[in-house]
């Protein structure tokens, strides 16, 4: 079985642009959850996707939105790129809910210049 | 506000050694908890997941406990290879279905 896939792996912005990150969960899969890793500040939950609904969000302002594709791939949304929005976004997917044991992609790393 | 805590930050042995790394947090309410391991510029890997309900989940050479009452979990490593080098990470689900991340255990494994 496939683990979960993140595209793309590596990504180089600037100050102010929009940027998208891809997440294919396992199949049958049907939660995403998306997680910022920064130096500074660990780990931290962004939000989680079922059923292409929204069901939990972490606090992070509204330049970070995502969305959930019928097939589970999900996508996340990084508007007007700050500085500090540089860090390693990792997509996790679960068979039903995040209370499920959560299987992690391999990431992508965005740098903002 | 729930909160984890990993000590120490950095542990350094040599190759043969049994280790235990401990991960604390502040509330009992929780789901489950996870522990992972990172290697350098990668994603994460599920070591172990132990829900609320269970004392402890073992693996291979790995063995996790799970005290809410106390707000522990320790993570127990056997006969430590240096392919165990890596960042260990505590993760609990809250009661508000987020998980919240301890800042890691950087280990190395000295051959």
């Amino acid at each position: 079985k496939a683990g979960v896939t993140q595209t793309p792996r590596y990504l180089i912005k600037t100050r102010g642009q929009q940027v998208t990150l891809s997440c294919s969960p396992i199949s049958g899969h049907r939660s995403v959850s998306w997680y910022q890793q920064t130096p500074g500040q660990g780990l931290q939950f962004l939000f989680e996707y079922f059923s292409e609904t929204q069901r939990n969000k972490g606090n992070f302002p509204g330049r970070f939105s995502g969305r959930q594709f019928s097939n589970s791939r999900s996508e996340m949304n990084v508007s007007t790129l700050e500085l500090g929005d540089s860090a390693l976004y990792l997509c996790a997917s679960s068979l039903d809910s995040p209370v499920d044991e959560q299987y992690f992609g391999p990431g992508t790393r965005l740098t903002v210049t | 506000k729930q909160e984890v805590t990993q000590i120490p930050a950095a542990l350094s042995v040599p190759e043969g050694e049994n280790l235990v790394l401990n991960c604390s947090f502040t509330d009992s309410a929780i789901y489950n908890l996870q522990w992972f391991r990172q290697d350098p510029g990668k994603g994460l890997t599920s070591l172990l997941l132990i829900q609320s309900s269970q004392r402890e989940q073992t693996s291979g050479r790995l063995n996790a406990s799970l005290d809410k009452s106390s707000g522990r979990s320790t993570l127990y490593i056997a006969a430590s290879q240096p392919g165990d080098s890596a960042t260990y990470l505590c993760a609990l689900m809250d009661s508000n279905y987020q998980l919240i991340w301890g800042a890691g255990t950087k280990l190395i494994i000295k051959p």
